[in-house]
């Protein structure tokens, strides 16, 4: 069974910071892999998603992500963070080919201070 | 992108009681799918709402008590039946866009049961 590990529940960084939220995945399959961001009473934004190709993924509001199949990984980083970056943060995992039957984390809340 | 309506946003209803909560997509997908973030947890997977046949349920969730309608390649409802406290979650449509590479999700129906 596929399964989402986000060992941090909550991760405080002063603003411009760089800061690194983790994520490690089981599965025995080749997986999709994905992070979506959640603003306090909004629904859920892709930030970026891993299918396929090139370990290290861009994607908006200056986030990138790693794949590290032998540690079997996913962290998100940003090299410097806003404020506006406050929410919370989840990796998900899907089997290829099934992309919206996601295996979510439990999520990470990102608190950026002054 | 597909863009993802759901009614009502918010919720507080009596014990007992029911809530049908609708989802609409401004184009025509394939799959739609019914998610269940519980407070301060992650989401998870209740069912795939598919078009002209019953919906498929992810273990730990009935017909009973979350029926779940597609009429359509743009519509879907679910209904959360009978309702107790431990129903009070946010509940989010998502859809998966052509390319099967992405998964858009609604905005949520906060629902609060008392």
């Amino acid at each position: 069974a596929q399964s989402v590990t986000q060992l941090d529940s909550q991760v405080p960084v002063f603003e411009e910071a760089p800061v690194e939220l983790r994520c490690n995945y089981s599965s025995s399959v080749s997986v999709y892999l994905f992070w979506y961001v959640q603003y306090p009473n909004q629904g859920l934004q892709l930030l970026l998603k891993y299918l396929s190709g090139s370990t290290l993924v861009k994607g908006i509001n200056g986030f990138e992500a790693e794949f590290n199949k032998s540690q079997t990984s996913f962290h998100l980083r940003k090299p410097s963070v806003h404020i506006s970056d406050t929410a919370e943060y989840f990796c998900a995992v899907s089997q290829g080919g099934a992309t919206n039957k996601l295996i979510f984390g439990t999520g990470t809340l990102l608190a950026v201070q002054p | 992108s597909a863009v993802i309506s759901q009614k009502p946003s918010r919720d507080i209803c009596q014990r007992g009681t029911s809530l049908t909560i609708q989802c609409q997509v401004d184009s025509q997908v394939t799959m739609m799918f019914w998610y269940r973030q519980q407070p301060g947890q992650s989401l998870t997977l209740i069912a795939t709402a598919n078009q002209g046949s019953e919906a498929t349920y992810e273990s730990g969730f009935v017909i009973d008590k979350f029926p779940i309608s597609r009429p359509n390649l743009t519509f879907s409802t679910l209904t959360v039946s009978n309702m107790s406290p431990e129903d009070s979650s946010i509940y989010l449509c998502s859809v998966e866009n052509q390319g099967n590479t992405e998964a858009f999700f609604g905005q949520g129906t906060r629902l609060t049961v008392v």
